[in-house]
């Protein structure tokens, strides 16, 4: 069974600060996307990642991709409030998708 | 272009009632996705259809859940009876491979609270 791990799964960050989150996967997958869910809302994909090395970035978002060692990490700099969110990240296997544990993030002013 | 849309986005019902959600995915999807997503954490898979055919249904609980995707567009899930563990977010989602990649989008979901 693919398991796919996040972690944290709660961050509390001050505005303007860096942190990273981290998503780990146990089965060969090259195909790793990040999502973004607001609270009663739905999912909005934020990074489609499709190679080994891949590296996408919007704003103050950045992900990368490490298919040799199962890892993706999705860096976030300079917090601002409005990041606060839960973002998910999931891998596929042939037409379906897995997705982590997701991590509450919560910027503070 | 509309996304994906899905109906109701809230209900509430007793225990031992059905229920029924309703999906349009984006035109010329051709897979459609159904999950349940439990407070806290993310989306789980119940069901995928490839156009008409339901290509995994391993996580829904057949005893109580059914779908259906007719002319291989709109879908319904059904619950019957309902139960109080049932009570989640119920997310519908269609894709597209574009280039060999596969791109989800998800609708906004339906909230079900069983009392």
């Amino acid at each position: 069974e693919l398991k796919v791990e996040q972690n944290p799964l709660f961050l509390s960050m001050q505005e303007g600060k860096n942190y990273t989150i981290y998503c780990n996967y146990s089965t060969t997958s090259d195909r790793l996307y990040w999502y973004r869910q607001d609270p009663g809302k739905s999912l909005e994909s934020l990074f489609v990642l499709l190679s080994n090395g891949a590296v996408k970035q919007e704003g103050r978002l950045m992900a990368s991709l490490d298919t040799k060692a199962r890892l993706s990490t999705l860096h976030i700099t300079a917090a601002v409030h409005d990041l606060s969110a839960t973002y998910f990240c999931a891998v596929t296997f042939g037409n379906q998708f897995y997705f982590g544990t997701g991590t509450s993030l919560t910027v503070i002013p | 272009e509309a996304g994906v849309v899905q109906s109701p986005r809230y209900k509430i019902i007793e225990k031992k009632q059905p229920v029924a959600f309703w999906c349009n995915p984006i035109s010329g999807h051709n897979t459609l996705y159904w999950y349940r997503q439990n407070l806290g954490q993310g989306p789980e898979l119940l069901i995928r259809y490839e156009n008409e055919e339901a290509v995994d249904d391993s996580q829904l609980p057949k005893d109580r859940f059914s779908a259906e995707r007719l002319k291989g567009v709109d879908s319904t899930l059904k619950i019957q009876p309902a139960e109080l563990g049932d009570s989640a977010v119920y997310l519908c989602a269609s894709s597209l491979a574009w280039r060999g990649v596969l791109e989800q989008y998800f609708g906004p979901g339906t909230r079900l609270t069983v009392t």
